[in-house]
């Protein structure tokens, strides 16, 4: 059974930094490409950040870009998102997801963690 | 990038009825369009990719049709599982991006 936990949320103050873990089983996690999606309270839903089975390509979306980092270590079967400078904006529910194949729509979601920054 | 309009952004429905939401891109997206289903304090999950593809698992009511810019999901006989809000996204080219969302509510 596929399963996708995050963990590393929590409050933080506008400026600061924060690191999500996301584990991975029930797949062999080195062959997938990995994203996270955002989902700010009552809001929809936000592409964050993408990276492939190698961490050859990396993409992020325009909002995060410079201050949060996308990375993997596929020997632990776990995906990270280095949060830093974090804004108001950013407080949201963090999911982790998986991506099938060469797309990158997402098959599995993890069960998201929430930041919420805040003074 | 390319922009996702969903519609309507609510939709009021009772158990049995045919539901239909759209969604439109800004340029075209080919076939690459997922479509997800979300419920309260849950993750989305996927329903349809390539814009017509069921993914496995999921009910046969739920289909999905479009190509190009214009996209609709189709609910054939709306059950009380249902009420929840749905998002499509493309990926046809970086950014991904989603729709705003359709909350199907109970009539």
């Amino acid at each position: 059974e596929v399963q996708l936990v995050e963990s590393g949320g929590g409050l933080v103050q506008p400026g600061g930094s924060l690191r999500l873990s996301c584990a991975a089983s029930g797949f062999t996690f080195s062959s997938y490409s990995m994203n996270w999606v955002r989902q700010a309270p009552g809001k929809g839903l936000e592409w964050v950040s993408y990276i492939t089975s190698s961490s050859s390509t990396i993409y992020y979306a325009e909002s995060v870009k410079g201050r949060f980092t996308i990375s993997r270590d596929n020997a632990k079967n776990s995906l990270y998102l280095q949060m830093n400078s974090l804004r108001d904006e950013d407080t949201a529910v963090y999911y982790c997801a998986r991506v099938p194949g060469s797309y990158a729509f997402c098959d599995y979601w993890g069960q998201g963690t929430l930041v919420t920054v805040s003074s | 990038d390319i922009q996702m309009t969903q519609s309507p952004s609510t939709l009021s429905a009772s158990v049995g009825d045919r539901v239909t939401i759209t969604c439109r891109a800004s340029q075209s997206i080919s076939s690459w369009l997922a479509w997800y289903q979300q419920k309260p304090g849950k993750a989305p999950k996927l329903l349809i990719y390539k814009a017509s593809s069921l993914e496995s698992g999921v009910p046969s009511r739920f289909s999905g049709s479009g190509s190009g810019t214009e996209f609709t999901l189709t609910i054939s006989s709306l059950q009380p599982d249902d009420f929840a809000t749905y998002y499509c996204q493309h990926y046809n080219s970086y950014p991904w991006t989603f729709g705003q969302g359709t909350k199907v509510e109970i009539k």
